[in-house]
């Protein structure tokens, strides 16, 4: 157990609809990072919270939302779903927003939007 | 816009033998790299790491290899076991003060018994 909870693991939809992700980050982590992988692909950078705020920003779709709670756990809000939105979302988190650091990742939540 | 490849999307090794995983960037301002090995259903999980002050960086069976003029990363697994099979991601980021990682689209490792 990383220490990175994301709920739920699996999800299945039908496309048009909207789904929100959890993920609580690691007891004392601020940032939390969300990264999408999709078949054959690396993980793509999302978005990036920092004790609330949000910190940086990827290529993420308009239809795709996300913020960060004041517990800090935070949600990813991913509306208007297309099934190229299939993918394996990760959450992860780290102590600061800089620094010679590495994340650590939860364990995913695959979407298959049908 | 791919900044961190890894050109090979496989690898199969004897058990023993070495195991060696590229990785490639295009962004002279990486100064900062890790390699994350995934298992199924798990995320993935921190390796190893490097700083563009260095060159070689070990830890115990892994070894990470930095040639910044070419612009590559290596990962060296010396010897391989089969509990090594995994999928492996290198990533890099540029600037102290700040932490987004860019990724490679990962190599799969099998080390065969």
């Amino acid at each position: 157990d990383s220490g990175v909870t994301q709920t739920p693991k699996h999800l299945i939809t039908a496309t048009g609809q909207r789904v929100t992700l959890r993920c609580s980050p690691r007891s004392g982590d601020l940032s939390v990072y969300w990264y999408q992988q999709s078949l054959d692909q690396g993980l793509q950078f999302l978005i990036q919270y920092y004790n609330g705020e949000e910190r940086a920003k990827g290529n993420i779709l308009e239809r795709f939302s996300a913020q960060q709670f004041p517990d800090l756990h935070s949600e990813l809000n991913l509306s208007s779903l297309e099934l190229g939105d299939s993918a394996l979302y990760f959450c992860a988190s780290s102590t600061q927003t800089g620094g010679n650091v590495g994340y650590t990742f939860g364990s995913g939540t695959r979407l298959t939007v049908v | 816009d791919q900044q961190v490849k890894q050109n090979s999307p496989s690898l199969s090794v004897q058990e023993g033998r070495i195991s060696i995983l590229n990785c490639d960037y295009t962004n002279s301002m990486f100064d900062y790299f890790l390699w994350y090995k995934k298992y199924p259903a798990e995320g993935p999980t921190f390796l190893i790491s490097i700083s563009s002050i260095k060159d070689k960086n070990e830890d115990g069976r892994f070894t990470v290899f930095l040639n910044k003029s070419a612009k590559h990363l290596s990962l060296h697994i010396v010897p391989s076991q089969p509990g090594d099979s995994a999928v492996y991601f290198c990533a890099a980021k540029a600037g102290y003060n700040f932490n987004k990682f860019y990724f490679g689209s990962g190599t799969k490792l099998n080390v065969k018994p």
